[in-house]
């Protein structure tokens, strides 16, 4: 069965760096794009972008450029999120999502979801 | 870029009722809707998509209709484990090719 697996909870200072990354199981992981997700402590969701899983080229939403990278590890079936000079603001849960449909082109929605990171960031 | 307006943003209802939330884009994007539920510390399901598709697996009780700018998701008769917050979520080829409503809470009456 498809299966999204990522990693642990972090609690991050302002201004450091963290590593989030999405295991995906059960399928071709070249075959469906990767997005992820942001929600912030009682708010809604929020797409920050996707990654072809082909081609390893990834794709910004406006508000999550600069700090914000999308990677690939198709050796071993992962995404990562790393964002960068962290801020209060980014407190949030990521999660990753498997796209169906052409992000690319006519947009996709998510079929299969991570049980989300919960990225804390304070002093 | 497109706006996704959700209403109401919550909901309290009983066991058995049917309970119809409403989605609005600010433009047209035809059928291109989905709708996830979403339970207090779990990720989105995926219930509906291209408006009216049901998701594998999921009850028939839920529905969704609507097209262009306006979408409905229906639940014909509330079961205990409906009790969620609900998303819509447009995708089109335009900028931002994915935009996500801002949630219903079904709560208990």
């Amino acid at each position: 069965q498809v299966q999204l697996v990522q990693s642990g909870s972090e609690l991050k200072e302002p201004g450091a760096s963290v590593k989030v990354s999405c295991r995906a199981s059960g399928y071709t992981f070249t075959t469906y794009s990767m997005s992820w997700v942001r929600q912030a402590p009682g708010q809604g969701l929020e797409w920050m972008g996707w990654i072809n899983t082909n081609t390893g080229n990834p794709t910004y939403v406006q508000g999550f450029t600069g700090r914000f990278v999308f990677s690939l590890d198709t050796s071993v079936s992962t995404a990562y999120l790393q964002i960068s000079s962290l801020k209060a603001e980014d407190t949030a849960l990521y999660y990753c999502a498997r796209g169906r449909g052409a992000c690319s082109s006519t947009g996709c929605y998510f079929d299969y979801w991570g049980q989300g990171a919960l990225v804390t960031v304070s002093s | 870029d497109i706006q996704m307006t959700q209403s109401p943003s919550t909901l309290s209802a009983s066991v058995g009722d049917r309970v119809s939330i409403t989605c609005r884009a600010s433009q047209s994007i035809s059928s291109w809707l989905a709708w996830y539920q979403q339970k207090p510390g779990k990720a989105p399901k995926l219930l509906i998509y291209q408006a009216s598709s049901l998701e594998s697996g999921v009850p028939s009780r839920f529905t969704g209709s609507g097209s262009g700018t306006e979408f409905t998701l229906t639940i014909s008769s509330l079961q205990p484990d409906d009790f969620a917050t609900y998303y819509c979520q447009q995708y089109n080829s335009r900028s931002p090719k994915v935009t996500f409503g801002g949630g219903t809470k079904v709560e208990i009456k």
